[in-house]
């Protein structure tokens, strides 16, 4: 099955830097790839998300890419402010029917933006 | 649209008790459920995949006999913990799909357990 691992655990910034936080998946098949953030005790929050027959997408300050062939994915967000202090966590599921379109989680990073 | 309630949010039970959990899709049919259990400052762990009218398809080391899933509706779906204990204090989220083919997720709220 799917296995999915994310780094940094943790990511200190101070506001307005960039943060950059980096996912591997392992089964070829997969291919959609969000990333959520999630607030102490509330539901994962979707905030971009990607699919594989596309490398890079943006939406305002914050942008995903993936490498297909490396198995891959980055969440990037730029000018950083307090408010983007959460956990992040990437995920990775496949359509395949024989999958179940199963949705597997990375470890989270929780992200500190010092202000 | 796409709104997945939870309930209830919070639930406090003694060892040995039973505890259910509803999932429900409020605006759209949802084939196919799935519920995570996440322990603090862990990630969501896919515990079982819930299909209307067929039974469970459960995570390899989730015990199907404690953790009972029913998905009589199209719209509702139901974890119950039985003979709970402290270990299986956590938080349970469901989520649901609008249709296969569309592999976007919506989460309801969460169950926040504690077993006492």
């Amino acid at each position: 099955g799917e296995n999915v691992e994310q780094h940094p655990s943790t990511l200190s910034v101070q506001e307005g830097d960039s943060a950059v936080i980096k996912c591997t998946y392992s089964d070829s098949a997969s291919n959609y790839f969000p990333w959520y953030k999630q607030e102490l005790g509330k539901r994962p929050q979707l905030i971009i998300d990607i699919r594989s027959n596309v490398g890079e997408k943006k939406d305002q300050r914050i942008a995903v890419t993936l490498n297909k062939t490396a198995k891959h994915f980055s969440l990037h967000i730029t000018e950083t402010q307090p408010e983007d202090s959460a956990v992040y966590f990437c995920a990775a599921s496949s359509a395949l029917r024989n999958q179940g379109g199963k949705l597997i989680f990375g470890q989270g990073t929780e992200l500190s933006v010092k202000p | 649209g796409a709104v997945v309630s939870q309930h209830p949010s919070r639930v406090i039970c003694k060892s040995g008790t039973s505890v259910k959990i509803e999932c429900r899709s409020l605006d759209f049919q949802a084939t196919t459920m799935f519920w995570y259990r996440q322990f603090p400052k862990q990630s969501l762990m896919l515990m079982a995949t819930s299909n209307e009218g067929s039974k469970a398809t459960y995570e390899q080391g989730v015990e199907k006999d404690k953790f009972l899933i029913n998905h009589a509706s199209l719209t509702l779906s139901t974890l119950t913990v039985t003979s709970a204990h402290p270990e299986d204090s956590s938080f349970y989220i469901c989520s649901a799909r609008l249709h296969w083919g569309n592999e976007k997720l919506f989460f309801g709220s969460g169950t926040q357990l504690s077993v006492l």
